[in-house]
């Protein structure tokens, strides 16, 4: 799987737009971009994934560079329950194995500021 | 619908003994992962059941094994516990739909080994 690369810690203003970004240059074409959010003490919950077009679901928007070297997650309008560790993930979407591992680095730990 | 649950939610162990923890899937999912994640790091694979058998192996000792049941929910054991054995354990299920299967986590139990 190719690396990604993210901001260990950010912060944002509660009622702003949170734009975590992600940068996966070695991603290859099969590839999927996978973001996960740990809140603390929990297990990790899926938010989002895409492949080479913006997507948007209930929880974030997810936008991927035309070149797919880079992404960022955007959560539109941050509450405090928004504050967790982000995880940037890259994936293939079929392997062999059948349905492949995640493979988890460090994220960025998210602060939404009252 | 419930989602994925694990058992116990904590456990304390000393070294030297073994371990089982438990997995019940999300429903209609049929593949469980099990992930290890030490404090402060990202969750790290261990291996993934399908069908009853493990389809997919992390960089895990053979201290580590797992079983899945036939309702799909699984096990995973561990022997000889160390103290670096101290951390969350996840369970992940999924189930291959469209080439792309997400992977909906439980909240972990918490092993410490003194």
């Amino acid at each position: 799987d190719a690396k990604t690369t993210q901001p260990p810690s950010m912060d944002c203003a509660e009622g702003r737009a949170a734009n975590l970004p992600c940068n996966h240059s070695t991603i290859s074409g099969n590839e999927y971009v996978y973001w996960y959010r740990q809140i603390h003490s929990q297990g990790p919950q899926y938010i989002i994934h895409g492949l080479k077009n913006n997507e948007t679901n209930e929880m974030a928007s997810l936008i991927i560079t035309e070149d797919r070297k880079s992404s960022t997650l955007i959560l539109p309008h941050a509450t405090l329950r928004d504050t967790a560790v982000y995880y940037c993930i890259v994936r293939v979407d079929i392997s062999n194995f059948g349905n492949e591992k995640l493979t988890f680095g460090t994220g960025t730990r998210l602060t939404i500021i009252p | 619908d419930a989602g994925v649950t694990q058992s116990p939610t904590h456990l304390i162990k000393t070294r030297g003994q073994q371990v089982t923890l438990r997995c019940s899937p999300k429903s209609g999912h049929d593949t469980v992962s099990w992930y290890q994640q030490a404090l402060g790091q990202g969750p790290q694979f261990i291996f993934q059941y399908y069908e009853e058998e493990e389809r997919q192996r992390g960089n895990f000792p053979d201290r580590f094994s797992g079983h899945q049941f036939p309702n799909y929910s699984s096990e995973l054991n561990v022997n000889a516990l160390l103290l670096g054995d101290s951390a969350l354990y996840l369970c992940a299920s999924s189930y291959r739909v469209s080439r792309i299967d997400i992977q909906y986590f439980g909240a972990g139990t918490r092993l410490s080994v003194l």
